[in-house]
C-alpha cells in the first residue's frame, strides 16, 4: 500500500542549531514529494517539492529536503533553526497522476 | 492563502443536522480539493475535483457530499452531522498545467454535539 510515515510525533531543537525532520515514503513509480507547513489557525504552505532532477531541493524560508531514493527518505532541513519556525511540518507524496498521501504531521518546536 | 477562501470559519452543529461547507478560490486551478485534520491523523482526502463536471471520492467520503458549482467553487455537504466528523475541515487546489503543488484555505473548525 502507499504509504507516508513521518515517525516523530515532536521534534525539539534549540535555536541557531540545525534541524532534520524526518520522512519516508513507500510508493510504486517515481514519486512525487512534497513539505508543508502548518502555523496555528491556518492552511498548510507548500515548502518545496522534488518531481525530478537534483537530489538536494531548496525552498522558502531557508529550507531544504534530500531525497533518497535508496532509503525512500525526503528528510527536511534547515542548517540554523529560528524560533519562528516552530509549527506543524507535513510531508507528502503524489501516486498515480494526482493522488496526494500526507504524512501524519511532525511538530516543531524551535527552544530559545 | 487569500486566494483560497473558506466559509464559515467555525461552526458548532447539532447531530442530525445538515451542514455546508463552502471554499472559493481566485488562482484560476481547475483542482479542487477537500480534506480533514484530526489530531494524529494528518490530512484525509473526501472529494476531489478535476472539472465543473469531474468529481471523485477520496478515501472517506462516506456522509460527506459535495458540489463543484463552478470553478472557482466547491462546497461540502453533511448530509446528517454526527460527533465523529468534528474536524478541521480545509479545502484546497491545484493547477494541472503546473507542478502539483496544493493551495490550502484557512480552515473550518467544525464541532458536531
Amino acid at each position: 500500500a502507499q504509504s507516508v510515515a513521518q515517525p516523530e510525533d515532536q521534534v525539539n531543537v534549540a535555536e541557531g542549531n540545525p534541524l532534520t525532520v524526518k520522512c519516508t515514503y513507500s510508493v510504486s513509480g517515481n514519486p512525487y514529494l512534497f513539505w508543508y507547513v502548518q502555523y496555528p489557525n491556518r492552511g498548510l504552505q507548500f515548502l518545496l517539492k522534488y518531481i525530478t532532477g537534483d537530489n538536494l531541493v531548496k525552498g522558502s524560508y531557508g529550507f531544504e529536503a534530500e531525497f533518497n531514493k535508496s532509503q525512500t527518505s525526503f528528510h527536511l532541513k534547515k542548517p540554523s533553526a529560528l524560533v519562528s519556525d516552530s509549527a506543524l511540518y507535513f510531508c507528502a507524496v503524489i501516486w498515480g497522476t494526482y493522488k496526494y498521501i500526507f504524512g501524519t504531521g511532525t511538530r516543531l518546536k524551535v527552544l530559545a | 492563502d487569500a486566494d483560497v477562501t473558506q466559509t464559515p470559519r467555525n461552526r458548532i452543529t447539532k447531530t442530525g443536522k445538515r451542514i455546508m461547507l463552502e471554499c472559493s478560490q481566485t488562482k484560476g486551478h481547475d483542482r479542487m480539493y477537500w480534506y480533514r485534520q484530526d489530531p494524529g491523523l494528518g490530512l484525509r482526502l473526501i472529494y476531489y475535483s478535476f472539472d465543473v463536471k469531474d468529481i471523485n471520492k477520496g478515501e472517506i467520503s462516506d456522509g460527506y457530499s459535495v458540489s463543484r458549482q463552478a470553478q472557482a467553487k466547491f462546497s461540502l455537504s453533511l448530509e446528517s452531522a454526527i460527533p465523529n466528523q468534528t474536524a478541521l475541515y480545509f479545502c484546497a487546489t491545484s493547477d494541472s498545467s503546473s507542478s502539483y503543488e496544493q493551495y490550502f484555505g484557512p480552515g473550518t473548525r467544525l464541532t458536531v454535539t
